[in-house]
């Protein structure tokens, strides 16, 4: 099993629908992270939460909302899903007490707005 | 504003030796992360510099010049499975990381 599971792995829905992802990691890590890629550009955050209380915007936190609900969970909200924020999501965890900061990710969840 | 370039593709041979450039313009520098990532896959983390030098890694290498700003992923021996992206990162001052748009890797036989 994965040690970063992300659901759905694939999702299409219509404009204007309101759409959660989910994280779940068993690393055992503090930090959390959300982040989307699309072709051409390099991987952008969302959100992070270094800890159950501690919630972060990223550099595009527009249009998304993050609930950290257990040191273990990690959702991503699009209250009202438009076509630009299809894109392929990756949620991923760092251990904070490292000095090298490596990231771990989940295996993506695509979604497609139309 | 923060910039990561690097090429977006590179075609190499089997067997061959190719080197991926990756040059950044950051708000400070707290170390160089290089990921790879199959195509539909999640990245996975290759190496890590924070010094100036050369870090060997198997048939993988990594450089850094902090003062060039600049940084390079070596790749000896390729395989056909090498066939990926490679992500570049850096970790600014602020503790965040600033990715490059990644390079796409293309082994032929």
């Amino acid at each position: 099993d994965a040690d970063v599971t992300q659901t759905p792995r694939n999702r299409i829905t219509k404009t204007g629908k309101r759409i959660m992802l989910e994280c779940s990691q068993t690393k055992g890590h503090d930090r959390m992270y959300w982040y989307r890629q699309d072709p051409g550009l390099g991987l952008r955050l969302i959100y992070y939460s270094f800890d159950v209380k501690d919630i972060n915007k990223g550099e595009i936190s527009d249009g998304y909302s993050v609930s950290r609900q257990a040191q273990a969970k990690f959702s991503l909200s699009l209250e009202s899903a438009i076509p630009n924020q299809t894109a392929l999501y990756f949620c991923a965890t760092s251990d904070g007490d490292r000095d090298t900061g490596e990231l771990f990710f989940g295996e993506g969840s695509r979604l497609t707005v139309l | 504003g923060q910039n990561i370039d690097q090429p977006t593709e590179m075609t190499a041979t089997e067997g061959a030796i190719v080197q991926i450039n990756c040059t950044y313009q950051t708000s400070g520098f707290n170390g160089l992360f290089w990921y790879q990532q199959h195509a539909g896959e999640a990245p996975t983390f290759l190496s890590y510099n924070v010094l100036d030098g050369l870090e060997e890694k198997g048939r993988f290498s990594s450089f850094l010049s902090r003062s060039k700003g600049y940084s390079y992923l070596l790749l000896k021996e390729l395989q056909m499975k090498d066939s990926a992206s490679y992500l570049c990162a850096v970790m600014d001052s602020n503790y965040q990381l600033i990715w490059g748009a990644g390079t796409k890797l293309i082994i032929k036989p």
